[in-house]
């Protein structure tokens, strides 16, 4: 089945040492999302790429960073996790835009 | 600026109808949609509608849109067990990439 998937569903990490969330895709998308949710708050985009070009929110930390070597795969990386950023990371894709976007099951982050 | 509201509980008992509340503040979007998420799950679309459309009825589901007043309702028709979840409403903005969410509403079904 065409799907997203994202990997491993639960990461712990300790303050301060860099972690990488992956996701992949079997649907051939354009756009591939990174959000963060926190407890019982709406998912909050951080960035996206549309193919190779990637398109960051302004208001995303520079610790965030992410990578997509093709078109499959996109990496977020947490160069220096703090307590803060412990939370559910959503990875979704699109065909286009705006689009229906299907979503992964989420890696959920615990730094400790 | 940008925002999604929504209520955060709703309870009904099964059989009944559901109607879950959205407010939203831009008025250039083109797109709304719900999403439902279930436990351990990621968010998977129920429906959507255009910005220049009042309803939208599919199957169990209705969904109003009230352009003036920025407010877009779902409603679940003979509610049952299986669509306790979380509902999110949210909005393409921009006639870009981004779409904002709501915080989402949880739906509790009693039997």
């Amino acid at each position: 089945d065409a799907m997203v998937i994202q990997n491993p569903r639960y990461q712990v990490t300790q303050f301060g040492k860099p972690v990488t969330l992956s996701c992949s895709q079997t649907l051939n998308h354009n756009v591939m999302y990174w959000y963060q949710q926190k407890s019982s708050q709406a998912p909050k985009l951080l960035f996206h790429y549309y193919d190779k070009d990637f398109n960051n929110e302004a208001d995303t930390p520079d610790n965030f960073q992410s990578r997509r070597p093709n078109t499959s795969f996109c990496f977020l990386d947490i160069r220096s996790p703090g307590l803060g950023d412990a939370a559910m990371y959503l990875c979704a894709t699109s065909r286009d835009e705006p689009d229906e976007q299907y979503f992964g099951p989420g890696t959920r982050l615990t730094v400790t | 600026g940008e925002d999604v509201e929504q209520s955060l509980f709703l309870s009904v008992r099964e059989g009944d109808s559901s109607v879950i509340n959205c407010t939203y503040t831009d008025s250039s979007s083109t797109y709304l949609y719900w999403y439902k998420q279930e436990p351990g799950a990621g968010l998977q679309l129920l429906t959507y509608i255009f910005s220049n459309m009042d309803m939208k009825q599919d199957q169990r589901l209705t969904v109003l849109l009230n352009k003036k007043d920025k407010h877009l309702s779902l409603r679940i028709a003979d509610t049952q067990t299986g669509d306790s979840a979380i509902y999110f409403c949210a909005e393409s903005i921009g006639g870009g990439f981004k779409t904002i969410f709501g915080a989402g509403t949880r739906l509790f079904v009693k039997a």
